[in-house]
């Protein structure tokens, strides 16, 4: 069974890098899905950050494109996103998930996902 | 970006209540659309896909229609563990994108 689990620092301070890493078990990250992140801001909705697939290409959310890279490590079954100049909006719970496979489309929805991490942004 | 819009924002039901739930694109985006549901410290769960094609092991009552532009997420006779936010994405575009979200409470 596919399993997802998200680990990094829980608070980060103003302008720093906020790094985070997704550990895969259960299924090989090279196996052909995109890999996501997606985020959940306090008294906001789901937010997608950015997708890469075990080739190292990439998809980013045009509003955190200069800030947002995203790279895997597949001999650790892993991805990971780096957020760069983070402010308080970036106070988050940040979710890893798997997308689907052979959607016939330019993507594909999201499926299993992470448990979440919380990320405070605070001095 | 393709934006979407779901209605209503909050919608209060009792138990065993027919919702309703409505998505808008703000252009096509044929069939490839999907449902969520997420519940606080869980992680979301995908219900729908395809726009009405339900995922291995969601219950019957929910079920997805529309194509295009409109689309609906119908909880046929609502369970007490229904009570959750639910949220539409295109995947059409390689830019994925969410609706805010709308939250089921208990009436």
């Amino acid at each position: 069974q596919v399993h997802l689990q998200e680990s990094g620092p829980g608070l980060a301070k103003p302008s720093e890098t906020l790094s985070l890493t997704c550990t895969v078990s259960g299924y090989s990250i090279s196996s052909g899905n995109y890999w996501a992140w997606i985020r959940q801001s306090p008294g906001k909705g789901l937010e997608w950050l950015a997708s890469i697939y075990y080739t190292g290409s990439t998809y980013y959310s045009p509003s955190l494109k200069s800030r947002i890279t995203m790279s895997v490590d597949t001999s650790k079954n892993q991805f990971s996103l780096n957020l760069s100049s983070v402010t308080a909006a970036d106070t988050a719970i940040y979710y890893c998930a798997r997308e689907r496979q052979s959607c016939s489309s330019l993507s594909c929805p999201f499926g299993p996902w992470g448990q979440g991490i919380l990320v405070t942004v605070s001095s | 970006d393709i934006q979407m819009t779901q209605s209503p924002s909050t919608l209060s039901a009792s138990v065993g209540d027919r919702v309703t739930i409505n998505c808008r694109a703000s252009q096509s985006i044929g069939s490839w659309l999907a449902w969520y549901q997420y519940k606080p410290g869980k992680a979301p769960n995908l219900l729908i896909y395809k726009a009405s094609s339900l995922e291995n092991g969601v219950p019957s009552r929910f079920s997805g229609s529309g194509s295009g532009t409109d689309f609906t997420l119908t909880i046929s006779s609502l369970q007490p563990d229904d009570f959750a936010t639910y949220y539409c994405q295109q995947y059409k575009s390689s830019s994925r994108t969410f609706g805010q979200g709308t939250k089921v409470e208990i009436k």
